[in-house]
């Protein structure tokens, strides 16, 4: 158990539909990322909150979005899903946001199945 | 940005034979460098990593690998792989002094054959 939450671990929903994902980091990280694995691209960064803020983007589509609240869990919320999005995403934490040699723990993901 | 390379996708061996993954990466500056293994239905779990000192890193469950800086590589090594070995293994890689984020590979699927 890395310390990490996620919920839900299954989502199962329609085309056109929205979705958020919950996250937890661990204890006395500040950092969250979330990442996408399908079995077409492989593991993607999409985006990463430092202590609220926003710190850094990857291939993230404009139909998604993610805060991190002040309790430092974080949301990623997946608009008019479309087939193509259906991946499992994980989310990871870290004590820092940049600059020093840090490690990212990982939690269990959530499988998001959209027919 | 950094691009990561891991090749033989699907790699199968019986128990007791030696494991060698290759990763290679690109980018022109100081690299901080990871392993992760994905056992079947879980998450990653960090098997070992690099930031800096001796090349030679040694991590859980008898897992090793060697940085070799000039080679742009951080290959992953066991002795003896067991049948509990069998997850889909990753590099990844992340740049000090810039942001976080990881850059991974594709991914090796280790199968152990018992």
């Amino acid at each position: 158990d890395s310390g990490v939450t996620q919920t839900p671990k299954h989502l199962i929903t329609a085309t056109g539909q929205r979705v958020t994902l919950r996250c937890s980091p661990r204890s006395g990280d500040l950092s969250v990322y979330w990442y996408q694995q399908s079995l077409d691209q492989g593991l993607q960064f999409l985006i990463q909150y430092y202590n609220g803020e926003e710190r850094a983007k990857g291939n993230i589509l404009e139909r998604f979005s993610a805060q991190q609240f002040p309790d430092l869990h974080s949301e990623l919320n997946l608009s008019s899903l479309e087939l193509g999005d259906s991946a499992l995403y994980f989310c990871a934490s870290s004590v820092a946001g940049q600059g020093i040699a840090d490690t990212q723990y990982f939690g269990p993901g959530t499988r998001l199945t959209v027919l | 940005a950094q691009s990561v390379s891991q090749h033989n996708h699907h790699v199968i061996l019986s128990e007791a034979a030696s494991l060698e993954l290759g990763c290679n990466y690109s980018y022109g500056g100081t690299v901080n460098l990871f392993w992760y293994v994905q056992y079947p239905g879980q998450h990653l779990q960090l098997l070992l990593k690099y930031f800096s000192g001796d090349p030679l890193v040694k991590g859980i469950k008898g897992f090793e690998a060697e940085f070799i800086k000039s080679k742009f590589s951080f290959n992953l090594r066991k002795p003896s792989v067991q049948w509990s070995d069998t997850a889909e293994y990753f590099c990844a890689v992340n740049a000090p002094g810039g942001n976080n984020r990881l850059a991974f590979g594709k991914g090796n699927q280790v199968v152990v054959i018992p």
